[in-house]
């Protein structure tokens, strides 16, 4: 069984602080990850992907992946309340997203 | 707006009853799946489609049926809903090449078997 794991939380942040999400992944032939948000009652929403090892940037949000250890993360500098949701992180299995099983974030303002 | 549309949002079913949930994207995506979202339990891969014509099962694919109808249409089916099947269930689409990289997901139906 090809498993991603996620913390489910809640972590909690002030708001104006950097939330740090983290995900483990099983499947060493995964090439590609994502992080989506997911509103309570909503659909989940991409955020970004990355498949190079290192770090990629998009505004306040950066993902970071280390393919030895398996390990991504997702960092949300200047946390806002609105940034408050499940954060759903994802591994491309060669046909289909294999889903963690989502972190809860609270930023308290 | 482009996107995925479900439907119908809302379902409530009786055990033993048949139903067909619908899903239509007008992305030009050759790729569509229905997971389900169950409390505790993350997103679950049920069916995918890789391209028209093509159907695979996923994780959790008992009790359901699915088909391809195009390329744009891909249609999940109970034949008889259990109390187990309650559930959000999620279609989505994807291409996987450029800035398109990943899912778009449509807005979900809820369904309780009763």
């Amino acid at each position: 069984q090809k498993e991603v794991e996620q913390n489910s939380g809640p972590l909690s942040v002030p708001e104006g602080a950097i939330a740090s999400l983290n995900c483990t992944y099983s499947d060493r032939g995964s090439q590609s990850f994502f992080w989506y948000r997911q509103y309570s009652g909503k659909s989940p929403e991409l955020i970004m992907f990355i498949y190079s090892n290192g770090d990629k940037e998009d505004g306040r949000f950066t993902a970071q992946l280390n393919k030895a250890s398996q390990y991504v993360s997702l960092l949300i500098r200047d946390s806002q309340p609105s940034d408050s949701a499940t954060y759903l992180c994802a591994a491309d299995s060669g046909y289909a997203l294999n889903f963690g099983k989502g972190t809860s974030l609270l930023v308290t303002p | 707006n482009a996107g995925v549309t479900q439907t119908p949002k809302f379902q409530v079913l009786k055990t033993g009853q048949s139903m067909t949930l619908q899903c239509a994207q007008d992305m030009n995506h050759n790729s569509m799946y229905w997971y389900r979202q169950d409390p505790g339990m993350g997103l679950r891969l049920i069916y995918y489609s890789a391209s028209e014509g093509t159907t695979d099962k996923g994780e959790v694919p008992n009790g359901y049926n699915v088909s391809r109808l195009n390329k744009r249409e891909f249609s999940l089916r109970l034949e008889s809903a259990a109390p187990s099947q309650t559930s959000v269930y999620f279609c989505a689409s994807s291409e996987w090449r450029g800035s398109n990289y990943g899912y778009t997901f449509g807005s979900g139906t809820r369904l309780t078997v009763v």
